[in-house]
């Protein structure tokens, strides 16, 4: 069966820091991966998502990056955070392969506190 | 940009079905209407989707207009742990985003 992991599940980091933030998969192979932020109260901001090794596609300009060093790993970064970064932050996946409609299944979360 | 509308909160008593509505008047013909959920400090789970015809499940139904302006899902006898915020979202089949709106926070009243 599939399944999802995020690391860490909390995270309390000074303005300025670094950050990464990662999500693996198992039981699946070559899945499209997603990050989303969810501040306090509000919805879900689609971030990055990415269709394959080395291929990141960014939905909002910002301090945040991602990388896809492997099939199932997909990473959130940033050099030096700001305090706006707060949040929720979920990693989600889709099959990548085969056809027709998938649907997307989300990971336990890390909730990331910046001071 | 999220496609769809829904209103900001619901109560619904224990027991009792919740209908939570979903406006998504500029959906296009291959899109499909995708339900989560998200209970306090958790991922979104997903419950439901359809087309144009109404589905059903072992956790919900959704109802679907017939000119796909609008839909409702169904809880058809909450309980407390139904509490959370129900997201919709209109996505086409090949599609690689997911664009969720701020959701129904529905909390399920003893």
């Amino acid at each position: 069966s599939q399944t999802i992991h995020q690391w860490p599940a909390t995270l309390v980091q000074p303005v300025g820091s670094p950050l990464s933030l990662e999500c693996t998969v198992e039981g699946t192979s070559n899945p499209n991966l997603y990050w989303y932020r969810q501040a306090a109260g509000r919805g879900l901001q689609l971030l990055f998502y990415s269709v394959g090794i080395g291929q990141i596609s960014s939905e909002v300009p910002q301090n945040l990056s991602a990388s896809r060093p492997q099939d199932r790993q997909f990473i959130l970064s940033s050099k030096k955070l700001l305090l706006s970064d707060s949040g929720f932050y979920l990693c989600a996946w889709i099959p990548g392969n085969g056809l027709g409609l998938k649907t997307q299944y989300f990971g336990p979360g890390t909730r990331l506190l910046v001071l | 940009d999220a496609k769809t509308t829904q209103p900001t909160s619901m109560d619904c008593a224990e027991g009792r079905a919740a209908n939570l509505p979903c406006n998504h008047s500029t959906i296009s013909g291959n899109e499909y209407v995708y339900w989560y959920r998200q209970i306090h400090s958790q991922g979104p789970q997903y419950i439901i989707h359809g087309l144009k015809n109404n589905e059903t499940n072992e956790m919900a139904s959704l109802i679907i207009t017939e000119d796909r302006k609008s839909s409702t899902l169904i809880l058809p006898h909450a309980t407390l742990r139904d509490t959370a915020v129900y997201y919709c979202i209109v996505r086409v089949v090949a599609g690689n985003q997911f664009y969720f709106g701020t959701g129904t926070s529905l909390t399920v009243i003893p």
